[in-house]
C-alpha cells in the first residue's frame, strides 16, 4: 500500500529565514513525486515535481527539493522564506504505473512578519 | 494554460438535498478526478474517471455519484446531502497522452456547507 507522511502539521517561521518541510512515503514500487502549493482560498499549484534524473530539483518561487530513495524521503526546502509563502504545503506520490495520487495531509507554513 | 473551473465557489444546502457539483476543463484532458479536502485529512480521492462515460471509485466514495457525459465535464452529485459531508471540494484533470501525463491540474475548490 502506498502513503504519504507530513509529519508536520503546522509550521511558523520568520521572515528570511530557511525553512524544510519534510515529506516521507511508503511504496513497493517506483513513485514520482511533487509538492504542490495552496494559497488561501485558491486550488492546488504545482511547485515541483521529481519524476527521474537528478535527485535535487528546483521549483517555483525559490523552492527545491531533494529525494532521498534510502529514506524515502522528498523534503521541500527554502533559503528564504517570505509573506507570500504563507500557504498550505502538500506533498503527492504518483505510481509510475498509474495516475491515482496519493497526497499527504499537508504543512501549513505561517511566515511571520 | 490550462483551466479548470467549477462552477461555484461556496453553496450551501440543507440535509437531505440533491447536491451537483460541477467541473470543466478546457484542454481535451482524459483524465478528470474529485477530491475533497478536510483539515488533518489532506487530499482524499472520491471518484475518477479515464474517459467519457467512465468512472472509478477512489478512497472514498460512499454517498456520492458522478456523471462523466462529456470529455470536458465531470460532475460529483451528492443525492442526499449530510452534514458530514460539509467540505471543500477539488476537481483536477489530467492527460496521459501529453508530455507531462502524470501532473493534475485543480480547479480552485468548492466550498460546500450541509446545514
Amino acid at each position: 500500500a502506498q502513503s504519504v507522511t507530513q509529519l508536520d502539521s503546522q509550521v511558523p517561521v520568520f521572515e528570511e529565514a530557511p525553512v524544510e518541510l519534510r515529506c516521507n512515503y511508503s511504496s513497493s514500487v517506483s513513485v514520482y513525486l511533487f509538492w504542490y502549493v495552496q494559497y488561501p482560498n485558491q486550488g492546488l499549484q504545482l511547485l515541483l515535481k521529481y519524476l527521474s534524473g537528478s535527485t535535487l530539483v528546483k521549483g517555483i518561487n525559490g523552492f527545491e527539493a531533494e529525494f532521498n530513495k534510502s529514506q524515502t524521503s522528498f523534503h521541500l526546502r527554502k533559503p528564504s522564506v517570505h509573506i507570500s509563502d504563507t500557504a498550505e504545503y502538500f506533498c503527492a506520490v504518483i505510481l509510475n504505473t498509474g495516475n491515482q495520487f496519493y497526497f499527504g495531509t499537508g504543512t501549513s507554513l505561517t511566515v511571520i512578519p | 494554460d490550462v483551466k479548470v473551473t467549477q462552477s461555484s465557489r461556496y453553496l450551501v444546502k440543507r440535509t437531505g438535498e440533491k447536491v451537483f457539483l460541477e467541473c470543466v476543463q478546457d484542454m481535451d484532458h482524459e483524465n478528470m478526478f474529485w477530491y475533497r479536502q478536510d483539515p488533518g485529512l489532506g487530499l482524499r480521492l472520491i471518484y475518477f474517471s479515464y474517459d467519457v462515460k467512465m468512472k472509478e471509485k477512489g478512497d472514498i466514495p460512499e454517498g456520492y455519484s458522478v456523471s462523466r457525459e462529456k470529455k470536458e465535464r465531470f460532475s460529483l452529485i451528492l443525492e442526499s446531502a449530510s452534514t458530514n459531508q460539509t467540505s471543500m471540494y477539488l476537481c483536477a484533470s489530467s492527460s496521459p497522452l501529453a508530455g507531462d501525463w502524470y501532473e493534475q491540474y485543480f480547479g480552485p475548490g468548492t466550498r460546500l456547507t450541509v446545514t
